[in-house]
């Protein structure tokens, strides 16, 4: 079946740090891969995508790289912000004929950055 | 910007009511979903729609469970009958077509207690 695994948390960070929140997959074909953000009291936002294996996808600041020999897409920042502090979703998409595209989420990083 | 949004933001029931969650997609978009996350675990798929009809549902969408888009705006999750194991988060969350580069946009969540 599908299933994500990420980090758990909670993570705390100071300012300026370097940021890793590992995830892994368990899929059947080729998944897309996302990262989805919670920030307090709103909805998911997506973060960044890869459709494919060794995309890289980017987007403020964060990175994160599809790896099919290590089906693993970690989320990487170099230097973190307090205005990064939420709650991060790795998740799937199986893609696969006549599916809905629905995502399959891990449970969720939330990360604390302090001052 | 368009964005999905929910109502109630806090829904409290008793076990065995019936509650209604709505949903306003964006406008134009046609591919419909609900989420949901009991607390402390993952985001879980409940069903999808488009075109009027369910286009694929979760094992945890069972008889109890109903969506529906009675107008050309909202899109409702219907429980029949609550029970203690429902309260959760419900996530609502709409896309504008098929394919893996189309994003979905979440809303902020209702927040279910079933008491």
């Amino acid at each position: 079946g599908n299933s994500v695994t990420q980090m758990e948390g909670p993570v705390t960070l100071s300012e300026e740090a370097f940021l890793t929140i590992n995830c892994t997959y368990t899929a059947t074909g080729y998944p897309s891969l996302f990262w989805y953000v919670q920030y307090p009291g709103e909805g998911l936002q997506l973060l960044l995508k890869a459709t494919k294996a060794d995309d890289k996808g980017s987007n403020k600041g964060f990175e994160a790289t599809y790896r099919k020999e290590t089906t693993s897409f970690h989320l990487e920042k170099g230097s973190v912000q307090v205005s990064d502090s939420a709650v991060y979703f790795c998740a799937l998409s199986p893609r696969l004929r006549g599916g809905s595209e629905k995502l399959v989420f891990g449970k969720g990083t939330k990360l604390t950055v302090n001052p | 910007e368009p964005e999905v949004t929910q109502t109630p933001s806090h829904q409290v029931t008793q076990m065995g009511q019936e509650v209604i969650l709505r949903c306003v997609p964006i406008s134009n978009h046609l591919y419909f979903y609900w989420y949901r996350q009991i607390l402390g675990q993952k985001v879980e798929f409940l069903v999808s729609f488009y075109n009027n009809e369910i286009s694929e549902k979760s094992e945890i969408f069972d008889d109890q469970f109903s969506v529906e888009r009675p107008d050309g705006s909202n899109f409702t999750l219907k429980i029949r009958s609550t029970k203690l194991e429902d309260s959760a988060m419900y996530f609502c969350a709409s896309r504008v077509a098929s394919g893996r580069y189309n994003e979905q946009f979440f809303g902020p969540g209702t927040r279910l207690t079933v008491l």
